[in-house]
């Protein structure tokens, strides 16, 4: 069975420009969370969404946004590019998007540079 | 503002021996924490978790220990393998939030055969 995959495996934008990124969960599974980890700290918690809603928000500007499809791939956009967005954006998959933990599973994740 | 820190960048540790990574949390309101592997060029992959209820949890060559009033929280690895080596993080979850984890900042991991 495939893993959570993401596209594209890399991407090169630069400041004031958006991008879009993907990511399909593993079969079955119906929530996705979105990560970002710039180089030398852990991901930090972007969003989650599950069955198509939004079930949480980390600490990021309204630049960020995302989007679960019926088919529960997610897309993440964010707008008006900084410098200080060139990381790894990590996207994971869970069985369900409750209250309560879930094991999730990370994709490779998409690297962004923004010059 | 880090709420979970793992304050050792790097540990190299000889083939067959333990290897401790410790991780520390600033808000007592955490009530679960897992620690992750990383291989370069893939997303991090679970290892093992403990609910704040408990104090240790054991898989295998893997035992997290949980120090609640110390907030602290510790993986050992024994015997420690070349395989293991990677980058860990460990992270923390506040009750009731699903799946936003607070990752710590890693420590990456060398074992020499």
């Amino acid at each position: 069975d495939a893993g959570v995959t993401q596209s594209p495996t890399h991407l090169i934008k630069t400041r004031g420009q958006h991008v879009t990124l993907r990511c399909s969960p593993i079969s079955g599974h119906k929530s996705v969370s979105w990560y970002q980890q710039v180089l030398g700290q852990g991901p930090q918690f972007i969003f989650q969404y599950y069955e198509k809603e939004e079930r949480g928000r980390g600490n990021f500007p309204d630049r960020f946004s995302a989007r679960q499809f019926p088919n529960y791939s997610s897309e993440l956009n964010v707008n008006a590019l900084l410098l200080g967005d060139s990381a790894l954006y990590l996207c994971a998959s869970s069985l369900e998007g409750g209250l309560a933990f879930d094991e999730q599973f990370f994709g490779p994740g998409t690297r962004l540079t923004v010059l | 503002d880090q709420q979970v820190k793992q304050n050792s960048p790097s540990l190299s540790v000889q083939e067959g021996r333990i290897s401790i990574l410790n991780c520390d949390y600033t808000n007592s309101m955490f009530d679960y924490f897992l620690w992750y592997k990383k291989y370069p060029a893939e997303g991090p992959t679970f290892l093992i978790s403990i609910s704040s209820i408990k104090d240790k949890n054991e898989d295998g060559r893997f035992t997290v220990f949980l120090n609640k009033s110390a907030k602290h929280l510790s993986l050992h690895i024994v015997p420690s393998q070349p395989g293991d080596s990677a980058v860990y993080f460990c992270a923390a979850l506040f009750p009731n939030t699903g799946n936003q984890f607070y990752f710590g900042t890693g420590t990456s991991l060398t074992v020499i055969p």
